[in-house]
């Protein structure tokens, strides 16, 4: 069965420091996968996706960065992180069929990732 | 205007009850339509997938209307543990995989 894995799940991190968030997909090969942003009590904004190794579609401008350096790898980087940067980040994959209809997302434990 | 969109509730009900969500979304390309549900401070789960005229699972039944672009989640049976959000998704069009996600519902069920 496929598993994603994400971590660290909890980080405090102080303005101005880099930032990586790493994300492992395993029983499954070419998914698709998706770094979602919370701010608390809001709805997830998509952050990146990427179809496939080195592709990735930044969907809003912002001070984030994404890699996906092997197939089931996704990472989430930051050189300088912002206040507005806190939120509960969630990695997602899906299957990676093209040509057929969309298929659901399944998300990693998130982390929650403080700025101060 | 939002691409779905959810009333955000919170819906308070008894156990036993019944409780309808609605949720409309804008992209008339979209295909394929998704229940979600997320636990306070938790990731999403996928709840059930909502296909063509819709689908039940147990004590939960969801509906489509592609003319009125509207989904609905019925939960029959309240449960102190269906107390969660409860997030409308709708396909973005193409084969990105992308999806739209509601800002969810919240429901408590209360004894």
């Amino acid at each position: 069965s496929q598993t994603i894995h994400q971590w660290p799940a909890t980080l405090v991190q102080p303005v101005g420091s880099p930032l990586s968030l790493e994300c492992t997909v395993e029983g499954t090969s070419n998914p698709n996968l998706y770094w979602y942003r919370q701010a608390a009590g809001r709805g997830l904004q998509l952050l990146f996706y990427s179809v496939g190794i080195g592709q990735i579609s930044s969907e809003v401008p912002q001070n984030l960065s994404a890699s996906r350096p092997q197939d089931r790898q996704f990472i989430l980087s930051s050189k300088k992180l912002l206040l507005s940067d806190s939120g509960f980040y969630l990695c997602a994959w899906s299957e990676g069929r093209t040509g057929e209809s969309n298929q659901p997302q399944h998300f990693g434990d998130g982390t929650r990732l403080s700025i101060l | 205007r939002k691409e779905v969109e959810q009333d955000p509730g919170p819906f308070n009900v008894p156990e036993g009850a019944t409780v309808a969500f609605n949720c409309t979304y804008s992209n008339s390309a979209s295909q394929s339509f998704f229940w979600y549900r997320q636990d306070c401070r938790k990731e999403p789960k996928l709840l059930m997938s909502v296909y063509s005229s819709g689908n039940e699972d147990g004590r939960f039944t969801a509906q489509l209307n592609r003319a009125s672009q509207y989904i609905s989640l019925l939960i029959r049976d309240s449960k102190l543990s269906d107390s969660a959000t409860y997030l409308c998704v709708a396909s973005f069009s193409g084969n990105t995989g992308k999806l739209i996600f509601g800002q969810g519902t919240t429901l408590q069920v209360k004894p």
